[in-house]
């Protein structure tokens, strides 16, 4: 299994800011994502955050308005730029692991409210 | 492009009581299935899976059948409990792994 720390836990912001959250697994993965939670609402991929390279997005989601870092395999970060308020949710981290175990495990998210 | 769909909830039942969620799905290929559930106040946790047609995912009394002909996986329990109150969600992942969701079912037992 993979532990993964999400950080904030979660966090109150005003709109036009930015918030950078981290997600830290203790082993090494082969694929990290990161999904949106909307209040009441099921789990939307945002983006495949790619080891040494850009990240791959997904319709309706842009660089510009989260940009994702992936320095190594054991730590990406995804930013939420010049919030709003459609931005309140809880942003989850995702992995899959190397080897045979393929099963995805996820972080306890962040609960964002953009105020 | 795929999709999943489930049974709009919430659903709410007493103690002991029969639980079917249904969910069904559309893919283009041949898709791994997983039920997750999400306790209050909790993250999202890997209930079953199955990776093949007529694969049976089974874990804490619930279990699922992939069904390829019904493009099915819906998820049963003979006798619920109070902390099975839960929003269930089933989901596919692709050959990217990538994770398509369904809506989420919201389950509450009552004593």
């Amino acid at each position: 299994s993979a532990v993964i720390s999400q950080k904030p836990s979660r966090d109150i912001c005003q709109r036009g800011t930015s918030l950078t959250i981290q997600c830290q697994v203790d082993s090494q993965v082969t694929m990290m994502f990161w999904y949106r939670q909307q209040p009441g609402q099921s789990l939307t991929l945002i983006a495949t955050a790619n080891q040494g390279s850009e990240a791959t997005y997904e319709s309706g989601f842009v660089i510009d308005k989260f940009p994702i870092s992936r320095p190594n395999l054991t730590f990406s970060t995804l930013t939420v730029s010049n919030m709003s308020p459609e931005d309140s949710s809880i942003y989850l981290c995702s992995v899959v692991l190397q080897g045979m175990n393929t099963e995805a495990f996820f972080g306890q998210g962040t609960r964002l409210t953009v105020v | 492009g795929d999709s999943v769909t489930q049974m709009e909830g919430p659903v709410t039942l007493s103690e002991e009581a029969f639980l079917t969620i249904n969910c069904t799905y559309t893919a283009t290929g041949y898709p791994s299935l997983f039920w997750y559930v999400q306790y209050p106040g909790e993250g999202l946790q890997l209930l079953l899976k199955a990776t093949k047609a007529d694969d049976k995912g089974s874990n804490k009394g619930f279990e699922a059948t992939y069904r390829k002909e019904t493009t099915s996986f819906h998820l049963e329990k003979g006798s619920v409990q109070v902390s099975d109150s839960a929003v269930y969600f089933c989901a596919l992942r692709d050959s990217s792994y990538k994770l398509i969701f369904g809506s989420g079912t919201r389950l509450l037992v009552r004593p």
